[in-house]
């Protein structure tokens, strides 16, 4: 499978604690997007990577917030001492121009509970 | 600030009716995509419009991007319950060269047998 990988898939830890999520992106693609979606509602825009650099960053990205893609190929993404209010689902995608539209293709997504 | 407003926000029809989704901005998009999200998964595409004025059809969906390339519509011809999920319009936007990506507020479609 050639797909957005993303792990853990469920993730439930104690308010407080630091957690971590990887996302492999499709190998070809240079972009990866990590965004943060609620139940029932749009994704919300975190951050995006073109290869290892970090381009864009949100102000929902916090600094407990902090994303990595230091060989151009995998990223993390590391909420410390969590909140509550960070219980959410956090999906990564990577992309590729095609024919002048930037398409990207999403992993299943990492669902974060905290409690 | 969410720059892709989506309506309706949730909508209930029974099957077979036709329904249209909205997809609204004040910013100009290079190119918009729409996507289908089922509970527990990530967004699949369904379409990349790219041409202001440009319709696409895919089987009973039938998607429209406006003139100015701030708009688009979906429109779904006798929904059937499989078509229940929630529906995404995003695009690409900033300046050229840049590629961040936003997602719509969403529209939440439930299609009853």
């Amino acid at each position: 499978d050639t797909g957005v990988s993303q792990d853990p898939r469920h993730k439930i830890t104690k308010r407080g604690q630091n957690v971590t999520f990887r996302c492999d992106p499709i190998s070809e693609h240079n972009r990866l997007y990590w965004y943060r979606q609620t139940l029932g509602q749009g994704p919300e825009f975190l951050t995006y990577f073109q290869n290892e650099a970090q381009l864009e960053k949100s102000r929902l990205l916090s600094d407990r917030f902090s994303a990595e893609r230091p060989k151009g190929s995998f990223s993390t993404l590391e909420i410390q001492r969590t909140e509550q209010g960070d219980s959410a689902m956090y999906l990564c995608a990577s992309s590729l121009v095609i024919s002048g539209a930037n398409v990207l293709t999403f992993g299943a997504g990492s669902r974060l509970t905290v409690l | 600030t969410q720059l892709l407003e989506q309506s309706p926000q949730f909508l209930s029809i029974q099957e077979g009716e036709n329904l249209t989704v909205y997809c609204n901005s004040s910013s100009v998009f290079s190119s918009l995509q729409w996507y289908r999200q089922e509970p527990g998964e990530g967004p699949v595409l369904l379409v990349t419009v790219v041409t202001g004025g440009e319709v696409k059809k895919l089987k009973r969906l039938t998607f429209q991007f406006g003139d100015a390339r701030k708009d688009s519509s979906l429109h779904i011809t006798a929904a059937q319950p499989g078509d229940t999920g929630l529906y995404l319009c995003a695009g690409t936007i900033g300046a050229s060269g840049t590629y961040k990506y936003i997602f719509g507020t969403g529209t939440r479609l439930k299609v009853l047998a």
